[in-house]
């Protein structure tokens, strides 16, 4: 069946704009999960839900990042006001159930100029 | 809090010689353990877990990985290296609770023709 899919897959935008990455993960996954990653290094929790509630977002960097999945199943990370040390792999993943194996989907790639 | 330690940033191996990339781990309680394969421009893919059982857990693409709670290890191996394993490893951990899943910083894996 179809993977976890991501769109855009690239984006560049000036600084001080607002950005929306969308994810859609595999059909009927419960959790979604949302990573920052730098290059040369391990993806970064950011955020994730279960259903459409977000069940932590302690990896969230401030408060010009949010995530919502009004319906859960479609989430949308949205960086508000960019800077450039926002730019980064954005990776979303999901999992059939909460502690499961998480499916990766290819990553939105950030640059903020 | 957990941590994932890959002490190797690049592992050179012959073709047809065993591989082992190493990973330890620290949890507070029960670790769950996850091994990752990223391609080059592809996303992270999953390739084996432990959670309970037995302590040599099989994976995808003849990988295997040993669970040692007193090393606090759970190092990658691969009795035979192909060419096409080259790329970059992700050891991952979270503990029994609800917690985000940790990553190492990767180890990059190239096979020797």
């Amino acid at each position: 069946g179809a993977g976890v899919s991501q769109s855009p897959r690239y984006k560049v935008t000036k600084r001080g704009q607002d950005v929306a990455l969308r994810c859609d993960p595999i059909s009927g996954h419960v959790s979604l999960y949302w990573y920052r990653q730098a290059l040369g290094q391990g993806p970064e929790f950011l955020t994730y839900f279960n259903y459409e509630a977000q069940q932590d977002k302690s990896g969230l960097p401030n408060d010009r990042f949010s995530a919502e999945r009004p319906e859960g199943s479609i989430s949308t990370l949205t960086i508000q006001r960019t800077e450039q040390r926002d730019s980064a792999m954005y990776r979303c993943a999901s999992s059939g159930r909460t502690g499961g194996e998480q499916y990766f989907g290819p990553g939105t790639r950030l640059t903020v100029t | 809090a957990q941590s994932v330690a890959q002490p190797e940033d690049q592992v050179n191996v012959a073709e047809g010689n065993p591989l082992t990339v190493k990973c330890t781990y620290s949890v507070s309680g029960n670790p769950y353990l996850f091994w990752y394969v990223q391609y080059p421009n592809r996303g992270l893919q999953f390739l084996l877990k432990y959670i309970t059982g037995d302590n040599l857990v099989k994976g995808s693409y003849g990988f295997e990985a040993e669970f040692n709670k007193s090393q606090t290890s759970f190092h990658l191996k691969k009795p035979s290296a192909l060419v096409s394993d080259s790329a970059l490893y992700f050891c991952a951990v979270r503990d029994s609770g609800n917690t985000p899943l940790v990553f190492g910083k990767g180890t990059r894996l190239s096979v020797i023709a």
